[in-house]
């Protein structure tokens, strides 16, 4: 039982480019969740979904992308990165009804956008 | 719209002493309240949640956590800290009774330091 994976671990990007981060879980949860991490700032969520072909925006979803086509995977894509994109992105997911607060998270993923 | 202040940013306390990390929140009813650790080079793990009843809820790793509605606070306490339990700490908050999405929003955190 891997729990909640991201590939890659880190990745260097240049302004304009585009790319996707890898997020599975073989929990069987069917919340799936992105969320970016800038120092002193906590978590903000990007995107949600609550199952498979159903996502919905977080609070801070401009710029990214999201597609749940399985229960497993969530990939979170990000079109002409910019700067501001420069974060750590935690993907996590939780089973439904009120264990969903116990969100299990991956290792991350440091992006720099240079 | 919820919200959730950690008054601290870094705390350093020595090894073998107590711990209380402050958490306040703003919401109209009660909310869902939850500890989350976080530990270097790591993502988050859930350390302990309070949805109701008793105000004084036990976690993982030996952690506790006080709910007092009267102050709006869900501090975090442990007897004795161990040199293992420095990491970054954060609570967060969720609307109670299960209304709206599943969603916790976090506050900025709190660095704990251990001096062996």
């Amino acid at each position: 039982n891997a729990g909640v994976t991201q590939t890659p671990k880190f990745r260097i990007l240049k302004i304009g480019q585009s790319m996707t981060l890898q997020c599975t879980q073989d929990m069987n949860h069917n919340y799936m969740y992105w969320y970016r991490q800038d120092p002193g700032m906590g978590l903000k969520l990007i995107y949600y979904s609550v199952g498979a072909g159903i996502t919905d925006k977080g609070e801070v979803p401009n710029g990214y992308n999201v597609s749940r086509s399985t229960t497993e995977d969530f990939p979170l894509r990000l079109e002409l990165a910019a700067p501001s994109q420069t974060s750590v992105y935690f993907c996590a997911s939780s089973d439904s009804g009120r264990t969903s607060y116990e969100q299990y998270f991956g290792p991350g993923t440091r992006l720099t956008v240079t | 719209a919820q919200s959730v202040t950690q008054p601290d940013i870094h705390i350093t306390v020595s090894e073998g002493a107590s711990l209380e990390l402050r958490c306040n929140y703003s919401y109209g009813a009660t909310p869902y309240l939850f500890w989350y650790v976080q530990s270097p080079g790591q993502g988050l793990q859930l350390l302990l949640k309070y949805f109701s009843g008793d105000t004084l809820v036990q976690g993982i790793k030996g952690f506790e956590a006080e709910f007092k509605r009267s102050q709006s606070s869900f501090n975090l306490r442990k007897p004795s800290v161990h040199w293992s339990d420095a990491a970054e700490y954060f609570c967060a908050v969720a609307p109670g009774g299960g209304a709206g999405s599943y969603q916790l929003t976090f506050g900025k955190g709190t660095k704990l330091s251990v001096i062996p």
